[in-house]
């Protein structure tokens, strides 16, 4: 099956600094990324949708100057997460998506990156 | 309004019984479809079922089965013969259309236990 996967799977820094996280779709090319940010006990939240060459859209009310999304090549997008704060931490989840082979379109979910901003 | 409603923030379930987790969905489009994952305490999302809003029969993988009601605008999922490694988060999700930029809607979500 498709496999995705976010490095890295748990990251701890220091408030005003700023974290990377990378998702890749490891044996299929993606042509839609998603970006989810998950609060505890609470469901996924979209926080953006990328398309391989082109600006993410951001949902409303996410800061796309805070929340970084580059979306470079059809394995790989990254979401940056720039002066990062305390009430920046939280589960953020990647999904990939391609058109073809799937009759339904479905989404492959990353494993999650816990990000703890002290 | 919501589009997708989970009414069971939490259910206890003994292991080996089936249960029947809810999920009620709002659209007007006639193309839509309806997804259940599943997320273990370790975050992973699982797909485990897809229900689309054409399909004339009701969706099964396995233990799963969508128990899909159009006219009422229910997908509920059921497993039959629980197991401990059941315990988990599950969601269920909605497609609307088959645009190529589609989103999914997501529940609140349903925590199950299974009890030994």
């Amino acid at each position: 099956g498709a496999v995705v996967s976010q490095h890295p799977s748990w990251v701890i820094c220091k408030s005003g600094t700023s974290v990377k996280i990378e998702c890749r779709s490891l044996d299929f090319q993606a042509t839609t990324m998603f970006w989810y940010r998950q609060f505890p006990k609470q469901s996924l939240m979209l926080m953006a949708t990328s398309n391989e060459g082109s600006k993410a859209t951001y949902e409303q009310g996410v800061e796309k100057d805070k929340f970084l999304i580059n979306h470079a090549s059809l394995t790989l997008s990254t979401l940056t997460v720039t002066s990062a704060h305390p009430e920046d931490s939280s589960f953020y989840i990647c999904s990939a998506r391609y058109l073809a082979g799937s009759v339904y379109n479905e989404q492959f979910f990353g494993p999650g990156t816990r990000l703890t901003v002290l | 309004a919501q589009k997708i409603t989970q009414t069971q923030p939490g259910m206890f379930v003994q292991e080996k019984e089936a249960v029947t987790l809810d999920c009620t969905y709002d659209t007007s489009d006639q193309s839509y479809g309806l997804f259940w994952y599943k997320q273990p305490s370790s975050g992973e999302m699982i797909f485990l079922i897809y229900q689309g809003s054409y399909d004339e029969q009701n969706a099964t993988e396995g233990r799963y089965s969508l128990n899909f009601q159009k006219a009422r605008k229910s997908a509920n999922l059921v497993i039959s013969a629980s197991q401990l490694g059941d315990s988990a988060m599950y969601f269920c999700a909605m497609r609307e259309g088959f645009g190529s930029n589609y989103q999914l809607i997501w529940g609140a979500g349903t925590k199950l236990i299974i009890k030994p």
